[in-house]
């Protein structure tokens, strides 16, 4: 299967600052990315779905001025979360898929953000 | 709208054989995914149907009824490293894959 990678894999940050998350697609090109929050004991929430070359679709009620996304190339795709506060804290966590009918999705192994 | 129902916990021992059972309703069909996920990691994929029927991978097995929206997961041989949520989701029209909160399986010795 597909491989994916996410950094950092934790990242501890003061309230107001802002935090970069990537993820890339290590052995194949992924035109479409998803980004999913998940809190504990909760389901994958999907954020947002990103396409190579535009603009990312949010889910209703995630802030896109808040989340911001880019998909700038078929291998990287990055999640800035802008003035973090306390209850951004989640683990956030990126998947693609290989394409077609079959859709299996590829996820990163998350990262935990903790915001102070 | 769409809903997916499976148990919150449930618990077995090691050596023994359980059964997650999943129910859901979604706009759409485009088939149903189980995934494995352990505290504090990423899911990891086990296992898609798309026809009626049971589909045997190892030690898992999954099986699908299209017309009862239903769906279990079949562990056998259980083994410690087991001990993980098992997220059952369903793809509808979209393509978009439907996520519950998982049932967290808790093997014991």
């Amino acid at each position: 299967g597909a491989v994916v990678s996410q950094h950092p894999s934790w990242v501890i940050c003061k309230s107001g600052t802002s935090v970069k998350i990537e993820c890339r697609s290590l052995d194949f090109q992924a035109t479409t990315m998803f980004w999913y929050r998940q809190f504990p004991k909760q389901s994958l929430m999907l954020m947002a779905t990103s396409n190579e070359g535009s603009k990312a679709t949010y889910e209703q009620g995630v802030e896109k001025d808040k989340f911001l996304i880019n998909h700038a190339s078929l291998t990287l795709s990055t999640l800035t979360v802008t003035s973090a506060h306390p209850e951004d804290s989640s683990f956030y966590i990126c998947s693609t898929t290989q394409g077609g009918g079959y859709n299996e999705q590829f996820f990163g192994p998350g990262t935990r953000l903790t915001v102070l | 709208g769409q809903n997916i129902d499976q148990p919150t916990e449930m618990t077995a021992t090691e050596g023994a054989i359980v059964q997650i059972n999943c129910t859901y309703q979604t706009s759409g069909f485009n088939g149903l995914f189980w995934y494995q996920q352990h505290a504090g990691e990423a899911p990891t994929f086990l296992s898609y149907n798309v026809l009626d029927g049971l589909e045997e991978k190892g030690r898992f097995s999954s099986f699908l009824s299209r017309s009862k929206g239903y769906s279990y997961l079949l562990l056998k041989e259980l083994q410690m490293k087991d001990s993980a949520s098992y997220l059952c989701a369903p793809m509808d029209s979209n393509y978009q894959l439907i996520w519950g909160a998982g049932t967290k399986l808790i093997i014991k010795p």
